[in-house]
């Protein structure tokens, strides 16, 4: 079976462009959460959404959005970018929108903002 | 006192030794707990769940304390293979929606 799928794998983009980055999770996963990890920190939750409704958003700035497909893939766009925003951004999903089971977690895409 | 702490290291071990860290959580609600490994520029991987009672996986040993909260990680006869970081996971201790706050990772690199 496929895990979680996350396109593209690397990405550099300039200072106050935009960038979408997509997701699928696996198969029956209905869940899809979003995280930033910067280099020397652990993951840090951005989004989580659960048929194709946002159910929670971490503390980030609105220039992050996100949403969910009917298949429960899932877009995160990040408008106006920043230096900070340089990071490895991870997809998980899990099978439900349970709190109790654990995420698997895709590839990642890495953004370099130069 | 932060939602999870861990020792960043790195612990230098070498192969063949055990080795072993703790993770500490502030949430004495937290239901649920784990352990994820994460080598260098990949995602993070599910190496155990944490249950009450503690767990085994071959040469990796979970436990939990609720009393003090915390969780430990024991790894026996260390191979070259299990450097990586290590990361904690906790459910319930003010994570977002989805529950799950991670720590910031041991790091452990084992010499041969």
């Amino acid at each position: 079976d496929a895990g979680v799928t996350q396109s593209p794998t690397h990405l550099i983009k300039t200072r106050g462009q935009h960038v979408t980055l997509r997701c699928s999770p696996i198969s029956g996963h209905k869940s899809v959460s979003w995280y930033q990890q910067v280099l020397g920190q652990g993951p840090q939750f951005i989004f989580q959404y659960y048929e194709k409704e946002e159910r929670g958003r971490g503390n980030f700035p609105d220039r992050f959005s996100a949403r969910q497909f009917p298949n429960y893939s899932s877009e995160l766009n990040v408008n106006a970018l920043l230096l900070g925003d340089s990071a490895l951004y991870l997809c998980a999903s899990r099978p439900d929108r349970g709190r109790y089971s654990p995420l698997h977690f895709g590839n990642g895409t890495r953004l370099t903002v130069t | 006192r932060k939602e999870v702490e861990q020792d960043p290291g790195p612990f230098n071990v070498p192969e063949g030794a055990t080795v072993a860290f703790n993770c500490t959580y502030s949430n004495s609600a937290s239901q649920s707990f784990f352990w994820y490994r994460q080598d260098c520029r990949k995602e993070p991987k599910l190496l155990m769940s944490v249950y009450s009672s503690g767990n085994e996986d071959g040469r990796f040993t979970a436990q939990l304390n609720r009393a003090s909260q915390y969780i430990s990680l024991l790894i026996r006869d260390s191979k070259l293979s299990d450097s990586a970081t290590y990361l904690c996971v906790v459910n319930g201790a003010g994570g977002g929606a989805d529950g799950l706050t991670f720590g910031k990772g041991t790091h452990l690199i084992i010499q041969p």
